[in-house]
């Protein structure tokens, strides 16, 4: 009964290779999250999904691109990869339906650390 | 926009010590406030919240009070204990709602 999942774990890859990450809640949320956490633990927020709908997409290398074929998932795809992409990677999702809210609380998935070689 | 600000770590205490971890926000109106842990290897989970003006959220011993003269909710836990070590983060939602603002962590060894 796993409330958000993200598949794979970890991830080793090879420079320049493309790769994905799947995400997956069953908790009946609206909205969707990645964020990527750097070595020092600092959480950047990459992109959100509302309904399916792209609402936030922070400065983010267009080699990222998200996608949502549904509400309960939000996967990432990573074209091209870079040593600086290396870092873990979570998925979150939140039950908040509008942007007037102001009580956002998120479940995040267990990561996938990602390492680029 | 809003922001979020918590002391720097790392923080090492010995089990049983007094345990606060500052955090200061600056916000349009009065958000909810959160703090979530990382624990070793996991992803973020809620420790506690307040809603509104003077709530205390508590869990697991440990307590944060929504202080809005001081603009604080720092985290306090009476005798801290090895299991306690993690990274721990403050955090709020932006004005707007769907975004959250994360501090920037601190780290918390317990030692033995």
């Amino acid at each position: 009964d796993t409330a958000v999942s993200q598949t794979p774990k970890y991830l080793v890859t090879q420079m320049g290779n493309d790769k994905s990450i799947k995400c997956e809640q069953n908790l009946g949320h609206d909205t969707m999250y990645w964020y990527k956490q750097d070595s020092k633990k600092f959480l950047k927020i990459m992109f959100s999904y509302n309904n399916k709908e792209l609402i936030i997409n922070e400065t983010v290398p267009n080699r990222f691109s998200p996608k949502s074929p549904d509400k309960a998932h939000l996967n990432l795809h990573i074209n091209s990869l870079e040593l600086g992409d290396s870092a873990v990677y979570f998925c979150a999702s939140s039950p908040v339906t509008s942007g007037h809210s102001s009580y956002n609380e998120q479940f995040f998935g267990p990561g996938t650390r990602l390492t680029v070689l | 926009g809003n922001s979020v600000t918590q002391m720097e770590g790392p923080v090492t205490l010995s089990e049983e010590a007094f345990l606060t971890i500052n955090c200061t926000y600056t916000a349009t109106g009065y958000p909810s406030l959160f703090w979530y842990v990382q624990y070793p290897g996991e992803g973020l989970q809620l420790l506690l919240k307040a809603t509104k003006a003077d709530d205390k959220g508590s869990n697991k011993g440990f307590e944060a009070t929504y202080r809005k003269e001081t603009t604080s909710f720092h985290l306090e836990k009476g005798s801290v204990q090895v299991s306690d070590s993690a990274v721990y983060f403050c955090a709020s939602p932006n004005t707007g709602g769907f975004k959250t603002i994360f501090g920037a962590g601190t780290r918390l060894f317990v030692k033995a």
